[in-house]
């Protein structure tokens, strides 16, 4: 089983809906990620939080929110999907209390299709 | 400038050749390096972390150079599996955000 799980691997939806980007892990760490990667950009932060109460936003949060429901769940809203966040949605995890919290691990991430 | 710089590629190299990658950073605080490896539509993984001292593994080796502020990889004997985009990672001390570069494509024909 993966360590970083997140749910849908795949999702069409409507301009307008609000949709829910689910990541979850087992590996113990503090520290979970969310990122979107486009074509030709890289990887770019949206949020970050490093504990249950601590919730960060990254460079690019607008129109994004997030739930850090339990140390090992971090979920990913859209409020009212526009098509340019199509993209390729990534979670990660860092264990800092574990060993070398510089270090993440990714699920296999969500390919999100705004129509 | 992006804070983080790699030739996008592709690099099309034949089965053994040795192929070399660069990446430049722009913030001389960063402390922290990283090599990962990102198939087609799937996750980023670690490959290896970059020490001042220069490492290896296995065919791989990453070297770091402060004063101008470049990392590189080298991947010896290419395999038809090291296709892949090969991504710079950057971190500063004491701090949660890595910087991805957008990557280089690695293609290795038979």
């Amino acid at each position: 089983d993966a360590d970083v799980t997140q749910t849908p691997r795949n999702r069409i939806t409507k301009t307008g809906k609000r949709i829910m980007l689910e990541c979850s892990q087992t590996k113990g760490h503090d520290r979970m990620y969310w990122y979107r990667q486009d074509p030709g950009l890289g990887l770019r932060l949206i949020y970050y939080s490093f504990d249950v109460k601590d919730i960060n936003k990254g460079e690019i949060s607008d129109g994004y929110s997030v739930s850090r429901q339990a140390q090992a769940k971090f979920s990913l809203s859209l409020e009212s999907a526009i098509p340019n966040q199509t993209a390729l949605y990534f979670c990660a995890t860092s264990g800092f209390s574990t060993g070398n919290g510089n270090i993440q691990y990714f699920g296999a991430g969500t390919r999100l299709s705004v129509l | 400038r992006k804070e983080v710089e790699q030739d996008p590629g592709p690099f099309n190299v034949p089965e053994g050749a040795t192929v070399a990658f660069n990446c430049t950073y722009s913030n001389s605080a960063s402390q922290s390096f990283f090599w990962y490896r990102q198939d087609c539509r799937k996750e980023p993984k670690l490959l290896m972390s970059v020490y001042s001292s220069g490492n290896e593994d296995g065919r791989f080796t990453a070297q770091l150079n402060r004063a101008s502020q470049y990392i590189s990889l080298l991947i010896r004997d290419s395999k038809l599996s090291d296709s892949a985009t090969y991504l710079c990672v950057v971190n500063m001390e004491s701090s949660y955000k890595l910087i991805f570069g957008s990557g280089t494509r690695l293609l290795v024909r038979p």
